[in-house]
């Protein structure tokens, strides 16, 4: 079992629609999520973190965490053409340790808006 | 302001040669950390530098890899010799604050071992 899993798609969505982005992670004891945006060629871009249960809005995107269920999403209203990306599910498993930074990621979602 | 660059872009190298890869950070950054995807894995981490001195390098496959950072500015990834496997993207990321996973990624170089 892998320890961050993310449906790799593609997922498809019209343009204005919302696009749901699910991960699941095996660490109970993980204590903190990020969201990365990856265009093709480049680099990932942090677009959400969030280290409380429920829900966390920034504009068009919301982070969910449900640390009882080991579960953490990524919701995108109003999606565009320009969200057409990879998104990377992200989760810090090193609870007690001094590498915050050590995150364990999934594979990836690509994600396709089309007009 | 820069943001991290890594040079170079792409390398292709046959097997049992080196190849050192380089990371700059943003500047005043004194967490960086060293990323790598293999074709079709997950990106995976290789280790954590504070300053000069590397506080994490559990993600690091083997003794052929051998990262630096003399200074505490930019860091040097050297795999000598390199093997078929070894074939993926680098990446390296930083952080100005040591307690976060909010980092900030390089472009990436790209390995190619023939």
């Amino acid at each position: 079992q892998k320890e961050v899993e993310q449906n790799s798609g593609p997922l498809s969505v019209p343009e204005g629609a919302i696009a749901s982005l699910n991960c699941t992670y095996s660490d109970r004891g993980s204590q903190s999520f990020f969201w990365y945006r990856q265009y093709s060629g480049k680099s990932p871009e942090l677009i959400m973190f969030i280290y409380s249960n429920g829900d966390k809005e920034d504009g068009r995107f919301t982070a969910q965490l449900n640390k009882a269920s080991q579960y953490v999403s990524l919701l995108i209203r109003d999606s565009q053409p320009s969200d057409s990306a990879t998104y990377l599910c992200a989760v810090n498993m090193d609870a007690g340790g001094t590498s915050y930074g050590k995150l364990t990621f999934g594979q990836g979602t690509i994600l396709t808006v089309h007009p | 302001e820069a943001g991290v660059t890594q040079f170079p872009s792409h390398s292709v190298i046959e097997k049992g040669q080196t190849v050192t890869l380089r990371c700059d950070p943003i500047s005043g950054h004194d967490n960086l950390y060293w990323y790598r995807r293999v074709m079709g894995k997950e990106i995976k981490f290789l280790l954590h530098f504070v300053k000069e001195s590397k506080q994490d390098e559990s993600g690091m496959p083997n003794n052929r890899f051998l990262a630096e950072r003399t200074g505490g500015t930019y860091s040097t990834l050297k795999v000598q010799p390199a093997e078929l496997e070894d074939s993926g993207v680098y990446f390296c990321a930083s952080s100005q604050v040591r307690d976060t996973g909010e980092l900030f990624f390089g472009e990436g170089s790209r390995l190619t071992v023939l």
